[in-house]
């Protein structure tokens, strides 16, 4: 069975520094990975996902992940972080046979300060 | 505009009292699914449906049952709620099973049970 883990509850950053989030995962086939972001009060959005080709892959916001094979890692990242990126990040997987399950992280808070 | 929608947002009731909440959503999508997001655990998948009248349990499914009659609607019915079913709960849904990652969620309903 697929599994992911956020090693970190919650992760603070100063305006304008680069961040990562971490996530690592364990499935049987190949990896579907994915991440989603919820603002307080609102639903999950997806911000990016790796299916195959490119380990670096960009998504919505400025916010890219990089896919490591061998560390089976997906950390998600950022150049430059903004006080409205606070927010709960959540890493997602899926192996490419399970189709109809998405497994999903126990969370991540990011705290951006001004 | 595009959107899943959940009703009641938030809800407080008793032990026993059978309660229904309602998920609409307006894109033709296959897949609809239900969790829950509990502090520290994350999302948990409770049901989920491939297509109208396919239906199967996720990984919480005890307490919990549904029906999908109609593409759009997949409402979540808690027949006998306990105080172990306060949780947050999401819906969310995509176009077709095989796409299953890239998924919309509603805003979310908030449930106490007392």
């Amino acid at each position: 069975a697929q599994s992911v883990a956020q090693p970190e509850d919650q992760v603070n950053v100063a305006e304008g520094n680069p961040l990562t989030v971490k996530c690592t995962y364990s499935v049987s086939g190949n990896p579907y990975l994915f991440w989603y972001v919820q603002y307080p009060n609102r639903g999950l959005q997806f911000l990016l996902k790796y299916i195959t080709g490119d380990n670096l892959v960009k998504g919505s916001y400025g916010f890219e992940a990089e896919f490591n094979k061998s560390q089976t890692s997906f950390h998600l990242k950022k150049p430059s972080a903004l006080v409205s990126d606070s927010a709960l990040y959540f890493c997602a997987v899926r192996d490419d046979t399970g189709f109809q399950k998405l497994v999903f992280g126990t969370g991540t808070r990011l705290l951006v300060s001004p | 505009e595009a959107q899943v929608t959940q009703n009641p947002r938030y809800l407080i009731t008793v032990t026993g009292k059978k309660l229904t909440v309602t998920c609409s959503q307006n894109m033709n999508h296959e897949y609809m699914s239900w969790y829950r997001q509990d502090p520290g655990l994350g999302l948990r998948q409770i049901y989920y449906s491939m297509n109208v009248e396919v239906t199967d349990k996720g990984d919480v499914p005890e307490g919990y049952k549904v029906s999908r009659k109609e593409k759009r609607n997949f409402p979540l019915i808690l027949e006998s709620p306990s105080p172990n079913q306060t949780s947050l709960y999401f819906c969310a849904s995509s176009p077709t099973s095989a796409n299953t990652g890239e998924l919309f969620f509603g805003e979310g309903s908030r449930l106490t049970v007392l």
